[in-house]
């Protein structure tokens, strides 16, 4: 059984639309976070949620909104899509109690703006 | 600014032992994390160090220096399914990972 799973795995949409991308745990994990991954470049964090009521914004949140609905849900959404926020999007999880803060990634999410 | 360096990519053989360094700057440093990559999948975690000194687990092990911001991972008897991306990250004083772009290692036979 998948811990974190993502949907939908792959998407095809086109600039100006409306996306949403979500991700849920079975892991019972406090923390979740939102990273995008480009060819060349290190994974970059968009998001990241330390419980429910806990938003805090990444390195490149311009252009992206997230919605922690309960602990096991953590949405990212992009309001009006552009070509070069096609990527490879991961969700990751932590465990607040974990003193290492280990992240388990979900299987990621394939974006195409055309 | 903060910085991880790897290489870009490495080859190696069936059976060898190779060695991927990483070195870091960043701001604080509260840990670092080894992960693998298969192409298209999820990274998955292999290692943390967060003292000086060799951490072994199976065929892998990883190694840190704090005073030199440097660490490596080593792979031992490799196999063909080790073919894949090592990631390499730092969590800084805010707790943040930051990560490499990756080191991809090609097996041959």
């Amino acid at each position: 059984d998948a811990d974190v799973t993502q949907t939908p795995r792959n998407r095809i949409t086109k600039t100006g639309k409306r996306i949403m991308l979500e991700c849920s745990q079975t892991k019972g994990h406090d923390r979740m976070y939102w990273y995008r991954q480009d060819p060349g470049l290190g994974l970059r964090l968009i998001y990241y949620s330390f419980d429910v009521k806990d938003i805090n914004k990444g390195e490149i949140s311009d252009g992206y909104s997230v919605s922690r609905q309960a602990q096991a849900k953590f949405s990212l959404s992009l309001e009006s899509a552009i070509p070069n926020q096609t990527a490879l999007y991961f969700c990751a999880t932590s465990d607040l109690i974990d003193s290492t803060d280990t992240q388990y990634f979900g299987p990621g999410t394939r974006l195409t703006v055309l | 600014g903060q910085n991880i360096d790897q290489p870009t990519e490495m080859t190696a053989t069936e059976g060898a032992i190779v060695q991927i360094n990483c070195t870091y700057q960043t701001s604080g440093f509260n840990g670092l994390f080894w992960y693998q990559q298969h192409a298209g999948e999820a990274p998955t975690f292999l290692s943390y160090n967060v003292l000086d000194g060799l951490e072994e687990k199976g065929r892998f092990s990883s190694f840190l220096s704090r005073s030199k911001g440097y660490s490596y991972l080593l792979l031992k008897e490799l196999q063909m399914k080790d073919s894949a991306s090592y990631l390499c990250a730092v969590m800084d004083s805010n707790y943040q990972l930051i990560w490499g772009a990756g080191t991809k290692l090609i097996i041959k036979p």
